[in-house]
């Protein structure tokens, strides 16, 4: 098992274009997470799956933002119509549900809008 | 989830204890502890965690108070490759939104 996987590691996409990050999680993790990461700060939560059915999507930044996990296995984060404030790194964390542990986080995509 | 108060910086001499305090007055019976740490460029790494009593495993040790209104991570050995900001959380297990909530954290430089 090779960890958390996301790609890509880096984007760099013009104002106004849509983006679609992939993170394809710890095998036998039902639960997936994504957070973003603006510089200096620390990670921010953004939704969260349970095999394929997303609990919590409320603290999506706003309506540009959206997340699948569509047969309980690797995710999709989009944003759409990117702004200059996306720039952030854009982190995926996977769990089992009955572990007491802590989440494996991947190693994230930068993303650079100009 | 309680929140926490964390230093922004240490500095530590390498092959030194560094002893990172953390406070969560506001702490309730049913929340965890949690450490994480993230080093440069990569993305956070679980540590440790623990309910009341002091826990410890391969990387750290986890003192947390008889009130439990603050914990201490204690990494016994630092070395350069322990320099890192390092995250203290507390949460409920199990709760429905079973987010992290991570404050600035505290960013520890290990020195030669």
């Amino acid at each position: 098992d090779t960890g958390v996987s996301q790609n890509p590691r880096h984007k760099i996409t013009k104002r106004g274009q849509n983006v679609t990050f992939r993170c394809d999680p710890i095998s036998e993790h039902n639960r997936l997470y994504w957070y973003r990461q603006t510089l200096g700060q620390g990670p921010e939560f953004l939704t969260y799956f349970q095999n394929e059915a997303q609990l919590e999507k409320s603290r999506l930044l706003s309506d540009r933002f959206s997340a699948e996990r569509p047969k309980g296995s690797f995710s999709t984060l989009e944003i759409q119509r990117t702004e200059q404030g996306d720039s952030a790194m854009y982190l995926c964390a996977s769990s089992f549900t009955l572990a007491n542990y802590g989440y494996t986080f991947g190693s994230g995509t930068r993303l650079t809008v100009v | 989830d309680a929140k926490t108060t964390q230093p922004t910086s240490m500095d530590c001499a390498e092959g030194r204890a560094a002893n990172l305090p953390c406070n969560h007055s506001t702490i309730s019976g049913n929340e965890y502890v949690y450490w994480y740490r993230q080093i440069h460029s990569q993305g956070p790494q679980y540590i440790i965690h623990g309910l009341k009593n002091n826990e410890t495993n391969e990387m750290a040790s986890l003192i947390i108070t008889e009130d439990r209104k603050s914990s201490t991570l204690i990494l016994p050995h630092a070395t350069l490759r322990d320099t890192a900001v390092y995250y203290c959380i507390v949460r409920v297990e199990g709760n429905a939104g079973n987010m992290l909530t991570f404050g600035g954290g505290t960013r520890l430089m290990v020195k030669p």
